[in-house]
Order: structure tokens, then C-alpha cells, then sequence
């Protein structure tokens, strides 16, 4: 099973609005990472965030991080059409059997229209 | 410097045969992560590597194999190929292991079983 969920699933959005998308998580974490990917091709690292922290800036990408509730998000300011792509989230689990091993979370897709 | 690569980027097999693919780690990254990606189960972990050693392995049968050489380029073998492994396979390599940077990934292999 993943260890992340994401919301919503599909994201539609026009050129210059704001997108933001949520990821909730099940077991405690070391990290939690985001990543894009365009059209079915490799992930492109974005942001990582580490549980003892809150918020993170990188570029027009904010992300929080609520460990008591267990989830996060990540808002992408200003978008643009080149940011159309799948999201993952995706936690470093806190166990020793976790080591090394991400779970994603199942994505959102956003669509940034001109 | 170069990226994380993947070869070959596409590849089409028939039932019951087998099928290595390659990752070469982005240069100095000691720590090479194997994903499998489909659309219905999404982003799994199938194994991590550290210094030619597996530190980690998801919950795929025993048919799902890799390794790792002493210039940290690692290799996964799928033998008596089945058509539900069709699925991109990702590669991902990092620096320590462990998830604790951030991994950079491969424009992964695209594997379709016929």
C-alpha cells in the first residue's frame, strides 16, 4: 500500500493562478520529498522538507509540513504552462526497514493553461 | 555534470524471457534505487544499493534481482517476464543512502512485455 496520499487528483488551473495540492502520510517520517514528473519520463527532485521542519521555500514553491496531522502541501505561486506535470509526494519512513525505500504517494496532475 | 542514465530507454520482450537493465549513478553517488512504475500500483520500490551492497528490497518476487559494481553502475535483472511487468522502471542514485538528500533520477526504461 502507499504511504502517501495526494489531493485532489487532478489539478486545472490557468496560467498565473496558484495550484496547490495536499499529501497525508500514515507512519512517522525522517523527510518528505516532492517530486514532478512530465508526461510519463523521470522524477525531478523539487523540495525536500524535513520532519522537524514547517516550511520550505525553493523558487515560486512553498511547502509545510504538519507532522501532528500528518500531511503536507506544496504550492506552486504564479504557475506557468511549462509547469504541467504529475506531483509526488513521497516520506522517508522512521523505521529501520524503510531505509533507503521512498513511498509515493499517487500524484496530482496539473494542467496549467494558458 | 552528467545525470542519472538509464539504458536502454525502451524495450519490448515476450513472456517467459528475461531482461537486464542498466543505471549508471550521476558521478560520486554511491547509492543506486530501483522503482517500478505502473498505472495502476504507481511508484514502488524494488531495491536500494549501497557500496555493492542491498540495503533495502520492496515486496517483489524473487524474479526481480539487481546489483551493484564497484564504479557504483548498477544493474536489474527481471527473469521469466510475465506481461504484468510492463512498467517504466526508474533509477535513482544519491549521495548517502538512505533518503536523507533527495535522490536524482533517470529518465527510466520503458519495458512492455508481449
Amino acid at each position: 500500500s502507499q504511504q502517501g496520499e495526494e489531493d485532489p487528483q487532478a489539478l486545472s488551473i490557468q496560467e498565473g493562478e496558484n495550484a496547490t495540492m495536499n499529501c497525508s502520510y500514515k507512519t512517522s517520517i525522517n523527510n518528505l520529498q516532492w517530486y514532478r514528473q512530465n508526461s510519463g519520463r523521470g522524477l525531478v527532485h523539487l523540495i525536500l522538507i524535513r520532519s522537524n521542519e514547517r516550511e520550505k521555500h525553493s523558487g515560486r514553491l512553498r511547502v509545510t509540513l504538519d507532522t501532528s496531522k500528518k500531511s503536507s502541501s506544496l504550492l506552486i505561486t504564479a504557475s506557468r504552462a511549462a509547469d504541467t506535470a504529475s506531483y509526488f509526494c513521497a516520506t522517508d519512513a522512521e523505521t529501520t526497514d524503510s531505509w533507503g525505500k521512498l513511498q509515493f504517494g499517487a500524484g496530482t496532475q496539473v494542467v496549467v493553461t494558458p | 555534470k552528467a545525470g542519472v542514465t538509464q539504458t536502454p530507454r525502451y524495450l519490448i520482450k515476450t513472456r517467459g524471457q528475461q531482461v537486464t537493465l542498466s543505471c549508471s549513478p550521476i558521478s560520486g553517488h554511491r547509492s543506486v534505487s530501483w522503482y517500478q512504475q505502473t498505472p495502476g500500483q504507481g511508484l514502488q520500490f524494488l531495491f536500494e544499493y549501497f557500496s555493492e551492497t542491498q540495503r533495502n528490497k520492496g515486496n517483489f518476487p524473487g524474479r526481480f534481482s539487481g546489483r551493484q559494481f564497484s564504479n557504483s553502475r548498477s544493474e536489474m535483472n527481471v527473469s521469466t517476464l510475465e506481461l504484468g511487468d510492463s512498467a517504466l522502471y526508474l533509477c535513482a542514485s544519491s549521495t548517502t543512502p538512505g533518503g536523507n538528500y533527495g535522490y536524482t533520477f533517470g529518465s527510466g526504461t520503458r519495458l512492455t512485455v508481449v
